[in-house]
């Protein structure tokens, strides 16, 4: 596609309940990352994927929270047992080769999670 | 751990007035600044990449300067229009890891 797609776009849940939250990222960009926007602040970093594999998911605030990208394109943030403190919105971003200090990071539209 | 502050935290000004929005950070070892613009329920848009051995970079009648040593950037509008309206964000990045401020809401009025 031309640009970063995440779906669902709006997510409401119950407290407690599992959701997953999709990424597809440009085409042939290696690199992945997943940001956490609270309203009024910046996106925080929660991981961020080179290929298959998960460089470094220094972000994610707890074991609750995990993501895979099986095939090193679409990636899966996935939560557990969500709590009402998870609402936010969940950004995905995807850049060439992740290279740093190299790279622009294109942004998709976001996925609002409201956790009642 | 990276700071990143954004001053101010909203603006609003006339149409056509110039103006500049702040941003400074805590740690000087950054591979890069960008700015991005956020428009209501949307993502981030990039706006501008300054690598660390840059100065400014411009682009149409955006001009982002950076100043590693004293930890600061700022992102000078020209000539500002309606269409500008939006949250301006800064964000520095060391290895992985993007650290973002709060952002400047900025409204131009017409």
């Amino acid at each position: 596609g031309a640009g970063v797609s995440q779906t669902p776009s709006n997510k409401v849940t119950e407290k407690g309940k599992y959701v997953e939250l999709r990424c597809d990222p440009i085409s042939g960009h290696t690199a992945l990352y997943w940001y956490r926007q609270s309203l009024g602040q910046g996106p925080e970093f929660l991981i961020y994927f080179q290929g298959t594999g998960a460089a470094d998911d220094s972000g994610l605030p707890n074991d609750r929270f995990f993501a895979v990208r099986p095939e090193g394109s679409v990636s899966t943030l996935k939560i557990q047992r969500t709590e009402r403190g998870d609402s936010a919105v969940y950004l995905c971003a995807s850049s060439l080769t992740g290279s740093a200090g190299q790279e622009t990071q294109y942004f998709g539209p976001g996925t609002r999670l409201l956790v009642l | 751990k990276q700071e990143v502050t954004q001053i101010p935290a909203a603006l609003s000004v006339p149409e056509g007035e110039n103006l500049v929005l702040n941003c400074s950070f805590t740690d000087s070892a950054i591979y890069n600044l960008q700015w991005f613009r956020q428009d209501p329920g949307k993502g981030l848009t990039s706006l501008l990449l300054i690598q660390s051995s840059q100065r400014e970079q411009t682009s149409g009648r955006l001009n982002a300067s950076l100043d590693k040593s004293s930890g600061r950037s700022t992102l000078y509008i020209a000539a500002s229009q309606p269409g500008d309206s939006a949250t301006y964000l800064c964000a520095v990045r060391d290895n992985n890891d993007m650290r973002f401020g709060a952002g400047t809401r900025l409204t131009v009025k017409p």
